[in-house]
């Protein structure tokens, strides 16, 4: 159980496309998902927590009108990066959290984003 | 402040065993997790406490002291394997889960 999809797994795309992202709860519902950010050899880092039907809580230093997420339902939420450029390389993760508070977070597989 | 802190870097033989520590600071407490993750690959989770004590599952084990601010990851019977990056988070008052930076696991033959 606990099954979280994420797509695409790669993306190799030109500077200034935008990027969407799709993270799915597979056979639970998610109230909360949850998107990070991971260079390499470097911790993850929160961009954003969704709830569903909400607007997504985005941390300091992180661009709401550059990173999109949209959670439409309970099990669903996408993450669009706009007019991607290089420094947006990335490895991007999201999670999911069921219904009650102090469930664990399931991850994704990430999508490894390369903007050339 | 929020802190969670961990070692950076352990090195361990195959078939011994590892104990990974995690100690932290946080605003209120949920729960402790410990995920691990693979290089290139996204974290998976291994163990939740949230009472103080041992849980033992398989050949992990993950121990808690609230009153330590204080958790250990125990590795027993190392494979080559679980060379990985083991994560340690917290779920604080609000539920917010906040991580520590890893400790990158190598196990040597």
């Amino acid at each position: 159980g606990a099954v979280v999809s994420q797509h695409p797994s790669w993306v190799i795309c030109k500077s200034g496309t935008s990027v969407k992202i799709e993270c799915r709860s597979l056979d639970f519902q998610a109230t909360t998902m949850f998107w990070y950010r991971q260079f390499p050899k470097q911790s993850l880092m929160l961009m954003a927590t969704s709830n569903e039907g909400s607007k997504a809580t985005y941390e300091q230093g992180v661009e709401k009108d550059k990173f999109l997420i949209n959670h439409a339902s309970l099990t669903l939420s996408t993450l669009t990066v706009t007019s991607a450029h290089p420094e947006d390389s990335s490895f991007y993760i999201c999670s999911a959290r069921a219904l009650a508070g102090n469930q664990p977070q399931h991850f994704g597989d990430g999508t490894r984003l390369s903007i050339l | 402040g929020q802190n969670i802190d961990q070692p950076t870097e352990m090195t361990a033989t195959e078939g011994a065993i590892v104990q990974i520590n995690c100690t932290y600071q946080t605003s209120g407490f949920n729960g402790l997790f410990w995920y691990q993750q693979h290089a290139g690959e996204a974290p998976t989770f291994l163990s939740y406490n949230v009472l103080d004590g041992l849980e033992e599952k398989g050949r992990f084990s993950s121990f808690l002291s609230r009153s330590k601010g204080y958790s250990y990851l125990l590795l027993k019977e190392l494979q080559m394997k679980d060379s990985a990056s083991y994560l340690c988070a917290v779920m604080d008052s609000n539920y917010q889960l906040i991580w520590g930076a890893g400790t990158k696991l190598i196990i040597k033959p």
